[in-house]
C-alpha cells in the first residue's frame, strides 16, 4: 500500500468552482510538499508545509498541514483550465529536509469551461 | 532555456539491451537525483547525488546504475533492461524542500 495516499485520484470540475485535494499519511511527516505536474514537463513546485497547523497560499492555492502531520489538503479556488494537471504530495518521512522524499500517487485534475 | 533538461524524452528499446538516460541542470545545484513514475505506484526515487564524489541508493535502485560526470551532469544506466522498467524517468535538481524537475523520459522496453 502507498505510504501517502491521496483522494481523489481523479477530478473533474467546471471552470470557476472551487476544489479540494487531499494527501494522508498513517505516519507523522517531517515536511510535505506539493507539486504540480503538466503533461509533457516536469513537476514544478508549488509549496512546502513542515510546522503542524501551517496554512500557505500561492495565487489561489492554498494548502494546510493538519496540527498531527499526518494529513494536507490543497484547495483551489475559483478553478481556472490553467490549473489543470497532476497534483502530487511528496513528504519527508524520516527527517527534515531529507534527500529520500516519498510521493502519493497523485490526484488528475480536469477543469473544463 | 530549460533548467533541467533530458535527453532522450523519448525512448523505445529492447529487452537486454544496455541504454543510458542523460540529465543536465543549469541551477547550478550541487543535489541532482533520478525518479521513475510508474501509474498506481507515484514518483519513487532510484538515486541521489550530492556531488561527482558521492551518489547514494534510493528507494528502488536494483536494475540501475549511475553516473555524475560533472556538477551538471548526471545519467541513469540501465545496463540491461527489461520490460519491467518501462515507465517515465525524471531528473531533478536543488534542495531536498524544492526540487526542479526535468521534463522526463518516456522508456519503453519491449
Amino acid at each position: 500500500s502507498q505510504e501517502l495516499e491521496q483522494s481523489p485520484q481523479s477530478l473533474i470540475v467546471q471552470e470557476g468552482k472551487n476544489l479540494t485535494i487531499n494527501c494522508t499519511s498513517s505516519k507523522t511527516l517531517y515536511g510535505l510538499y506539493w507539486y504540480k505536474q503538466k503533461y509533457g514537463e516536469g513537476l514544478i513546485f508549488l509549496m512546502m508545509l513542515q510546522k503542524g497547523g501551517e496554512e500557505k497560499s500561492h495565487e489561489k492555492i492554498t494548502a494546510k498541514l493538519d496540527e498531527k502531520k499526518q494529513q494536507s489538503s490543497l484547495h483551489i479556488t475559483a478553478s481556472q483550465p490553467s490549473h489543470a494537471g497532476i497534483y502530487l504530495c511528496g513528504a519527508d518521512r524520516y527527517s527534515y529536509n531529507t534527500d529520500k522524499l516519498i510521493f502519493g500517487t497523485g490526484t488528475r485534475l480536469q477543469v473544463f469551461p | 532555456d530549460a533548467d533541467v533538461t533530458q535527453t532522450p524524452r523519448n525512448r523505445i528499446t529492447k529487452t537486454g539491451k544496455r541504454i543510458m538516460l542523460e540529465c543536465s541542470q543549469t541551477k547550478g545545484h550541487d543535489r541532482m537525483y533520478w525518479y521513475r513514475q510508474d501509474p498506481g505506484l507515484g514518483l519513487r526515487l532510484i538515486y541521489y547525488s550530492f556531488d561527482v564524489k558521492d551518489i547514494n541508493k534510493g528507494e528502488i535502485s536494483d536494475g540501475y546504475s549511475v553516473s555524475r560526470q560533472a556538477q551538471a551532469k548526471f545519467s541513469l544506466s540501465l545496463e540491461s533492461a527489461i520490460p519491467n522498467q518501462t515507465a517515465l524517468y525524471f531528473c531533478a535538481t536543488g534542495t531536498p524542500s524544492k526540487q526542479y524537475f526535468g521534463p522526463g523520459t518516456r522508456l519503453t522496453v519491449t
